[in-house]
């Protein structure tokens, strides 16, 4: 089945203790990207990536870490996590645009972080 | 700077009436436009446009660009309960950047 994997579904974390949200997808996508969205604030663009080894910056990306070592994988880190992080997370990935690929987006099932 | 507008932020009708929900853009080398409908968690694509005036459907939702005036609508025909979400529009640029809106809130009573 064609999904995007998010892990894990909820997370409560104290300041300060470094962490992961892992993103995976099955559908050979080359864009990801990561979104947080907070009540009357919708979704924002944390970082994307267009491919392997290429990734850039969003709209809220300051707090945040990403790497894409591999296609399917796009791990988002927070090496200290602050309160104004919690938050609810997504991945996302896509077909490449530049050549013309689907531009839908298939989602995750979000990440609830509730940091302390 | 870029930004995606969408309007009403919360509405609350009856079953079976039909609702019309707005977006309006300014976005720098307009791309496309997406609708996303947002339920218990994850956003699922509803229609992406990228031409004006060609209506999108889809059972009872409908959809429409409109690049000369910047906005798209999402129309709901025979509202059902089950169409009770968060709407999200979402417009994509030539330099890949994605903007989303900031989501209509639907509630459809029975």
């Amino acid at each position: 089945e064609a999904q995007v994997t998010q892990n894990p579904r909820y997370l409560i974390t104290v300041t300060g203790k470094k962490l992961t949200v892992t993103c995976s997808q099955n559908m050979n996508h080359e864009y990801m990207s990561w979104y947080r969205q907070d009540p009357g604030l919708g979704l924002r663009q944390i970082y994307y990536s267009m491919n392997v080894e290429v990734t850039d910056k969003g709209d809220v990306p300051e707090g945040y870490k990403v790497s894409r070592k591999e296609k399917r994988n796009f791990p988002l880190i927070l090496e200290s996590p602050s309160p104004n992080q919690t938050s609810l997370y997504f991945c996302a990935s896509s077909y490449s645009r530049g050549h013309g690929g689907n531009e839908k987006l298939f989602f995750g099932s979000g990440t609830q972080l509730s940091v302390l | 700077e870029d930004k995606v507008v969408q309007s009403p932020l919360s509405l609350v009708v009856h079953e079976g009436d039909t609702v019309t929900l707005n977006c309006s853009y300014e976005v720098t080398n307009f791309r496309s436009l997406l609708w996303y409908k947002q339920e218990k968690k994850a956003p699922t694509f509803l229609f992406m446009l990228t031409s004006s005036g060609i209506e999108k459907k889809s059972g009872r939702l409908s959809s429409i660009l409109d690049k000369k005036e910047l906005f798209s609508i999402l129309n709901i025909t025979a509202t059902q309960t089950g169409d009770s979400a968060i709407y999200l529009c979402a417009v994509q640029n030539r330099d890949d950047k994605i903007i989303f809106g900031k989501g209509t809130r639907l509630h459809i009573l029975p």
